[in-house]
């Protein structure tokens, strides 16, 4: 399938805000996800945002949605460093009655003392 | 409820083998689905299935494939292994009625040698 774009890395100072932007590409996708990768590990769910929504706002995480660009973010305020890690954005592929994930390639986030 | 496992762990095969990987969904899911995560292609839809039946299927070769059994734990199959197939795989679950959340497994962790 198309590509769905992600910066691939971002450094910032513990206790600034942090902000992963992706560009999708399905347009019919209901959802869109954000998931986070440690090393080692599986994927775990942050977030997702319905495709009806602007912005969806879960404790220290904020997501935006604008659907006519194709542009989804994720806003990780007071950053903290066990917030390290890959972070995933993934729309919502459906055919056969089925859905896949499409992700992007990764944003590797890196939170200095 | 507890999450998706995934077994074994990791697993380390030789070329020309085939491997089997397992996967149980959390409680009350049909939905399994499974990926590849590489360093170079990143995370790939390898296959869906729901209720016994493969819904859909990534662009992967014949020498890819899976099954559900009636308890809607899954299993991949990877014959004739090849060095490329060194990968990170992931099952995900779901509950299968509609396009909603999916959750991961921690991963098998294959080395092909």
């Amino acid at each position: 399938g198309e590509d769905v774009e992600q910066s691939l890395f971002l450094s910032v100072r513990e206790g600034d805000s942090s902000v992963i932007n992706c560009t999708y590409t399905d347009s019919s996708s209901t959802y869109l996800y954000w998931y986070k990768q440690e090393p080692g590990a599986g994927l775990q769910l942050l977030t997702y945002i319905f495709s009806n929504m602007d912005m969806k706002q879960d404790q220290r995480l904020t997501v935006l949605l604008n659907k006519k660009d194709k542009h989804l973010s994720l806003r990780i305020a007071d950053t903290q460093t066990g917030d390290s890690a890959i972070y995933f954005c993934a729309e919502t592929i459906s055919w056969n009655s089925g859905y896949a994930l499409n992700f992007g390639k990764g944003t590797s986030l890196l939170v200095t003392p | 409820k507890a999450g998706v496992t995934q077994t074994p762990r990791y697993l380390i095969k030789t070329r020309g083998q085939q491997v089997t990987l397992s996967c149980s969904p959390i409680s009350g899911h049909r939905s399994v689905s499974w990926y590849q995560q590489t360093p170079g292609q990143g995370l790939q839809f390898l296959f869906e299935y729901f209720s016994e039946t493969q819904r859909n299927k990534g662009n992967f070769p014949g020498r890819f494939s899976g099954r559900q059994f009636s308890n809607s734990r899954s299993e991949m199959n990877v014959s004739t292994l090849e060095l490329g197939d060194s990968a990170l795989y992931l099952c995900a679950s779901r509950s299968g009625v509609a396009e909603e959340t999916q959750y991961f497994g921690p991963g098998t962790r294959l080395l092909v040698l």
